[in-house]
């Protein structure tokens, strides 16, 4: 069965923009979560989507937001693009807390 | 609040040494424990995972058991490959409600030489 995809792979943007990052999960999966990963704060955990409803949220500024839709796919956005926010994004899936399916990632780098 | 603290990296090894790396948590429920790996450019992938005290995660010759007593969640490998040069990650996830996430440690990044 198919995996969790994540895209774009790879994105560069100018401090100030905003982005856009989309995930699918894999199918009958209701549950999205988002983690941010950078080499001097490791892997957080940025939000969590559950049927479309956001269940729990992590500690980070409010330029960061994320939906879901009705079919489980989810994106995230940052707004007003800072160095800082240069990472690996990944999105996870799952049926329940026994199993978070990773996807691949998509690396933002904010120049 | 929940964490995760891991033995700091990096490790290197030869082939077919033995492998341990330590894990240790606090929460403040009862929570499943797993440890993924990271290969470069890609995402984590489960490796492992214990859902209750003394249950026994294994998978590819890795092995770890959740250990209450000690708050720990070992990783070993009898015998390591090349192919298993990359990061490993120990992780924990509680069944409250509203909680529903993995709390990450570090990393450690591993390093087999031939």
């Amino acid at each position: 069965k198919a995996g969790v995809t994540q895209t774009p792979r790879y994105l560069i943007k100018t401090r100030g923009q905003q982005v856009t990052l989309s995930c699918s999960p894999i199918s009958g999966h209701r549950s999205v979560s988002w983690y941010q990963q950078t080499p001097g704060q490791g892997l957080q955990f940025l939000f969590e989507y559950f049927s479309e409803t956001q269940r729990n949220k992590g500690n980070f500024p409010g330029r960061f937001s994320g939906r879901q839709f009705s079919n489980s796919r989810s994106e995230m956005n940052v707004s007003t693009l800072e160095l800082g926010d240069s990472a690996l994004y990944l999105c996870a899936s799952s049926l329940d807390i026994y199993g978070y399916t990773f996807g691949s990632g998509t690396r933002l780098t904010v120049v | 609040g929940d964490s995760v603290t891991q033995m700091e990296g990096p490790v290197t090894l030869s082939e077919e040494a033995f492998l341990t790396i330590n894990c240790t948590y606090t929460a403040t429920g009862y929570p499943s424990l797993f440890w993924y790996v990271q290969y470069p450019g890609e995402g984590l992938q489960l490796l492992l995972k214990a859902t209750k005290a003394d249950d026994k995660g294994s998978n590819k010759g890795f092995e770890a058991t959740y250990r209450k007593e000690t708050t720990s969640f070992h990783l070993e490998k009898g015998s390591v490959q090349v192919s298993d040069s990359a990061v490993y990650f120990c992780a924990l996830s509680l069944s409250n409600f509203g909680n529903e996430k993995l709390t990450f440690g570090t990393g450690t990044r591993l390093t087999i030489i031939p």
